[in-house]
């Protein structure tokens, strides 16, 4: 049973516009949702969080957004960097199962020059 | 937040042999956890390391496959016994000072082929 998902393996952008990053949730009792960013070699990178009580988050160029009814988030990169491109894992965790993180399947962001 | 150094980053292992691969944290974290990447896949959790007892395993997971220990609050091993290619993974440990939304650090990975 795949708890979170992302049904975008992969999205290209050009640079300075937006990336918009797609996750959905089946289980309404999450607490948290985190980004995460992923260079090849490399473990993953927190971006940002939000919790499951608040439907935005901001942080300079990146912004999560979270519908609690529809049980998506998305994360909004503007503008888009070549920098930016990477694997994305959007996760979920429950605060007191011992705050476990539960992983989408990633997607692939390529930001063109 | 914590930094973590996991090694090796990459192995080359010969089916039925064992490897484990260690986990240090610059700082202590309350939990550590290990995951498994297979290829084109989410992050799977195996087990959450529990200091100075036995490991919690995650449904699909054993401890005669993959022993952990963590004896103290800053370094912590997974093996992966008895190899197959099925193994073939990327490993990652991660630490946490908390259990909200955040402070969740990784280790750069293993990279392990098992041929």
């Amino acid at each position: 049973d795949q708890q979170v998902k992302q049904n975008s393996p992969s999205l290209s952008v050009q640079e300075g516009r937006i990336s918009i990053l797609n996750c959905d949730y089946t289980n309404s009792m999450f607490d948290y949702f985190l980004w995460y960013k992923k260079y090849p070699a490399e473990g993953p990178t927190f971006l940002i969080s939000i919790s499951s009580i608040k439907d935005k988050n901001e942080d300079g160029r990146f912004t999560v957004f979270l519908n609690k009814s529809a049980k998506h988030l998305s994360l909004h990169i503007v503008p888009s960097q070549p920098g930016d491109s990477a694997v994305y894992f959007c996760a979920a965790n429950f605060y007191n199962q011992g705050g476990k993180l539960i992983f989408g399947q990633g997607t692939e962001l390529s930001v063109k020059p | 937040s914590a930094v973590i150094s996991q090694k090796p980053s990459r192995d080359i292992c010969q089916r039925g042999t064992s490897l484990t691969i260690q986990c240090q944290v610059d700082s202590q974290v309350t939990m550590m956890f290990w995951y498994r990447q297979q290829p084109g896949q989410s992050l799977t959790l195996i087990a959450t390391a529990n200091q100075g007892s036995e490991a919690t395993y995650e449904s699909g997971f054993v401890i005669d496959k993959f022993p952990i220990s963590r004896p103290n609050l800053t370094f912590s091993t997974l093996t992966v016994s008895n190899m197959s290619p099925e193994d073939s993974s990327i490993y990652l440990c991660s630490g946490t000072e908390e259990t909200g939304g955040y402070g969740y650090t990784f280790g750069s990975g293993t990279r392990l082929t098992v041929v």
